[in-house]
Order: C-alpha cells, then sequence, then structure tokens
C-alpha cells in the first residue's frame, strides 16, 4: 500500500530565503507526483505535475524533482515571499491507471515579513 | 486549466438533516469524479470514486449509505450527507479527471465547508 510522508511538519523562514520541501513515497511503482498549494479553508492549488518518466518541472520560483528509484520528491522554493505561506501537499498517484492519489499530510510553511 | 466548482462552498444545518453538495466541471467533461475528506490540520481522505452513469465505489470504513453520490453527466456529481452528525463536520472537496489531457490530469473544486449543530 502506498504511504506518503512529509518532512517537515511545519517550517517557519524569514522572506527571502531559499528553501525545500521533502516528499517521501513507499512504492516506487507511481504514475505521476504532484504538488499542490493549500490557503486555510480553501481548497487545492496545483502548483506541478511530474509524470513518472519526468526527473523535474520548473515553474517561476518553484522547482519540483521526482527519483522514483528512492521513492523521493523536492520542492524548491526560491526567494521565498509572505505569499508563500500556506500548506504544501504532495500526492503520489499509483502506478496503476485507475488508482488514485495518495495525499501527504503536508508542510505548513510560514514565510516572516 | 480546467475548472471545477462546487456548491455551496459551505453550509451549516442542523444534527438529523440531510445536505447536497454539488460538483460540476465547468469546462471539460470528466471521466470520473472523486469526493475526498478533510478534517482540520489532517491530509485529504479519498472517500469514493464516480464514474458517469456508473455506482461510486467507496473506500473503506466509508458508509455508502450515509454518504450518497450519484454522478449523473460528465459535468455533475453530487454528494448528499444523510441524517447529517457533528462528526461528519469537515471540508468536502470534490476532484475531476479529464481525457482532454494525454496524461488524464485531475482538477480539484474549491472545497464545502460542513458544519453540523
Amino acid at each position: 500500500k502506498q504511504e506518503v510522508t512529509q518532512i517537515p511538519a511545519a517550517l517557519s523562514v524569514p522572506e527571502g530565503e531559499n528553501l525545500v520541501l521533502n516528499c517521501s513515497f513507499t512504492d516506487s511503482a507511481i504514475y505521476n507526483l504532484q504538488w499542490f498549494r493549500q490557503d486555510p479553508g480553501k481548497g487545492l492549488t496545483s502548483l506541478l505535475l511530474i509524470q513518472s518518466s519526468q526527473r523535474e518541472q520548473t515553474s517561476g520560483r518553484l522547482n519540483a524533482s521526482l527519483d522514483k528509484s528512492s521513492g523521493r520528491s523536492t520542492l524548491y522554493i526560491a526567494a521565498s515571499q509572505p505569499g508563500d505561506s500556506a500548506t504544501y501537499l504532495c500526492a503520489v498517484r499509483p502506478g496503476n491507471y485507475g488508482q488514485n492519489f495518495v495525499f501527504g499530510p503536508g508542510t505548513r510553511l510560514s514565510v516572516l515579513p | 486549466g480546467a475548472v471545477v466548482s462546487q456548491h455551496p462552498s459551505w453550509v451549516i444545518c442542523k444534527s438529523g438533516t440531510s445536505v447536497k453538495i454539488e460538483c460540476r466541471s465547468l469546462d471539460f467533461q470528466a471521466t470520473t469524479m472523486f469526493w475526498y475528506r478533510q478534517f482540520p490540520k489532517q491530509s485529504l481522505m479519498l472517500m469514493a470514486t464516480s464514474n458517469e452513469g456508473s455506482k461510486a465505489t467507496y473506500e473503506q470504513g466509508v458508509e455508502k449509505d450515509k454518504f450518497l453520490i450519484n454522478h449523473a453527466s460528465l459535468t455533475l456529481s453530487t454528494l448528499t450527507v444523510t441524517s447529517a452528525h457533528p462528526e461528519d463536520s469537515s471540508f468536502y472537496i470534490c476532484s475531476a479527471r479529464t481525457r482532454v489531457s494525454s496524461y488524464n490530469e485531475q482538477f480539484f473544486g474549491p472545497g464545502t465547508r460542513l458544519t453540523v449543530l
């Protein structure tokens, strides 16, 4: 059974810092992996989607990497801003097409001005 | 990107009443729709998967008679919480999967906060 963990559970950094959020999954047979942002009381905003055949994806100040063999993904945020404060969720879609996302518990990020 | 809407965005009801939540894919046809539940400070947990015109498939531990799912068309799925109780209070998020993208991408709605008094 696929399990997803995220480290750290919470992170507080001063504005301008570069930071890395970590995601680990137990079964390397995945279809894809997706990073989401969730603001308090709100739904999910998709940040980056990495297919199983890809190693990384970039969007603006965000870069996500995927290492299937080791069961890891990282989300790199450059030059953090207070507006980046949110919970970041990693979700893995198992290798069987019909299966649904397995979500990690999330990392709560606070970027202090 | 594709848009998924939910209605209502929040609802407060008395214990014992039923509440219906709608999920719509606005600009695409969804082959499959999913319903998740999220308790405070916890991650999303899949409740059920539904395909248009078929019965929903429920995850273990989710009562199908309590959480009624109807997937009447390729753009609409409804979740009805029957005889709601305070422990059903949660954030309910729907998601829709499309064939449009070659990767069969999945899009999430904004969520519905249910509070049962």
